[in-house]
């Protein structure tokens, strides 16, 4: 079974910072790949996804995430955050075989973001 | 396009009774997956309905059921509610069709608190 590790609880970047989360996948194939951030009181808002081909993805709001086979990864980056990307964000890994809605969450980095 | 919307958003319910939430998907969305969202376990998979069938499980007791509607609309049922069911209950849905690696798009959620 698929699992997921953000090692990262809890960032803090200052507004304009560039900004990088870290997420580490368990699965024995290539996995469907997403990040979705969340916001108090919301639901999860998909920010980008992998699925196959170029392992550097461009998603919504600036971010963008690399896959790394070798590494077992795919952290998400900004090069410069806003203090709207205050949020809760989470990873999250898919195996193709059982297709992209029963995904396995990580639990979760809290982005706070310094004035 | 209007996104996924869950009634009721709040829910307060007493040990031992049952309740059922609902979730309109995405027009023209045929999958809605459910999750739920707990400070301790984080986001764990429910089940999943497309085309009024039960296409995947996650390791939730009996207690937990859902079901779908020919309009694609979904309800989940929660009996016997214990003190540990307060979680947020995130409904999501997908075109999901004959390729399976569409991304979910989810609610804004129903808070269940049990007392």
């Amino acid at each position: 079974a698929q699992s997921v590790t953000q090692p990262d609880i809890h960032i803090t970047v200052s507004e304009g910072a560039s900004l990088e989360l870290r997420c580490n996948y368990s699965y024995g194939a290539t996995p469907y790949l997403f990040w979705y951030v969340q916001s108090p009181g919301q639901g999860l808002q998909l920010l980008l996804k992998y699925f196959s081909g170029d392992t550097l993805v461009q998603g919504i709001k600036g971010f963008e995430a690399e896959f790394k086979r070798s590494q077992s990864s795919f952290n998400l980056r900004k090069p410069s955050v806003h203090w709207s990307d205050a949020a809760e964000y989470f990873c999250a890994v898919g195996a193709p075989i059982q297709g992209a809605q029963k995904l396995v969450f990580g639990q979760g980095t809290r982005l706070t973001i310094n004035p | 396009k209007a996104g996924v919307t869950q009634t009721p958003r709040y829910l307060i319910k007493t040990r031992g009774q049952q309740v059922t939430l609902s979730c309109s998907p995405i027009s023209g969305h045929r999958s809605v997956s459910w999750y739920q969202q707990t400070p301790g376990q984080g986001l764990q998979f429910l089940f999943e309905y497309f085309s009024e069938t039960q296409r995947n499980k996650g390791n939730f007791p009996g207690r937990f059921s859902g079901r779908q509607f020919s309009n694609s609309r979904s309800e989940m049922n929660v009996s016997t509610l214990e003190l540990g069911d307060s979680a947020l209950y995130l409904c999501a849905s997908s075109l999901a069709g004959t390729g399976n690696n569409s991304p979910l798009h989810f609610g804004n959620g129903t808070r269940l608190t049990v007392t």
